[in-house]
């Protein structure tokens, strides 16, 4: 049983309004990750943190930010959320190394009407 | 660029019919190859891997081997269930500098009794 956490399952939200993703994980993992899923079921990559102090941007261009103060914890904000901003984000974890699991959250499904 | 190729869905089987979904990949070096599942509503998880050319994982009746001479990654099962529909996920990951996993688009298995 992966021990990823997010927060909240499902957000119905109005335009302008900040949000903030939350995703924690208690595995003690270096490297974070923060997908978006569209209804095709395709993952987009778009931010990622190697460790504490360290986020990158991913494949993706977001308008989101990240942050990683503490191992655990890796949150997700858009500052004034849009329509187009409704879709699936999916946090993930693992440790470094090419062989190891990279575990997943079971997603935010988030609504910008 | 490193890449992966899986085949389009849907893919609809009545129960207990063979599953082939096929997954190649482009790739420097030598990756570990994954499969994940996603059932509906819910976060991925991993279904197997193989971590090096010969290698075949298996898990809950799923096996894929890692074909380095066709540069695939198969995914089988010999007799589906309506529980196995979700959608299918094939991923690599490759050592280096940026160390994330590469994901397919994703093939939709809808398995009918």
């Amino acid at each position: 049983e992966a021990d990823i956490y997010q927060t909240p399952r499902y957000l119905v939200i109005g335009t302008g309004k900040k949000i903030t993703l939350e995703c924690s994980q208690t595995m003690g993992h270096d490297k974070m990750y923060w997908y978006q899923q569209d209804p095709g079921m395709e993952l987009h990559l778009i931010h990622y943190s190697y460790g504490v102090n360290s986020t990158e941007k991913g494949d993706l261009s977001s308008e989101s930010t990240v942050s990683r103060i503490r191992t655990e914890h890796f949150p997700l904000t858009l500052e004034s959320a849009r329509p187009s901003h409704t879709s699936q984000y999916l946090c993930a974890s693992r440790q470094g190394g090419s062989y190891n699991e990279q575990f997943f959250g079971p997603g935010t499904r988030l609504t910008v009407l | 660029g490193n890449s992966v190729t899986q085949m389009e869905g849907p893919v609809t089987l009545s129960e207990e019919a063979f599953l082939t979904i096929n997954c190649t990949y482009t790739a420097t070096g030598y990756p570990s190859l994954f499969w994940y599942v996603q059932y509906p509503g819910e976060g991925l998880q991993l279904l197997l891997k193989a971590t090096k050319a010969d290698d075949k994982g298996s898990n809950k009746g799923f096996e894929a081997t890692y074909r380095k001479e066709t540069t695939s990654f198969h995914l089988e099962k010999g007799s589906v269930q309506v529980s196995d529909s979700a959608v299918y996920f094939c991923a690599l990951i490759y050592g280096g500098a940026t160390n994330k996993l590469i994901f397919g688009t994703g093939t939709l298995l809808a398995v009918q009794p």
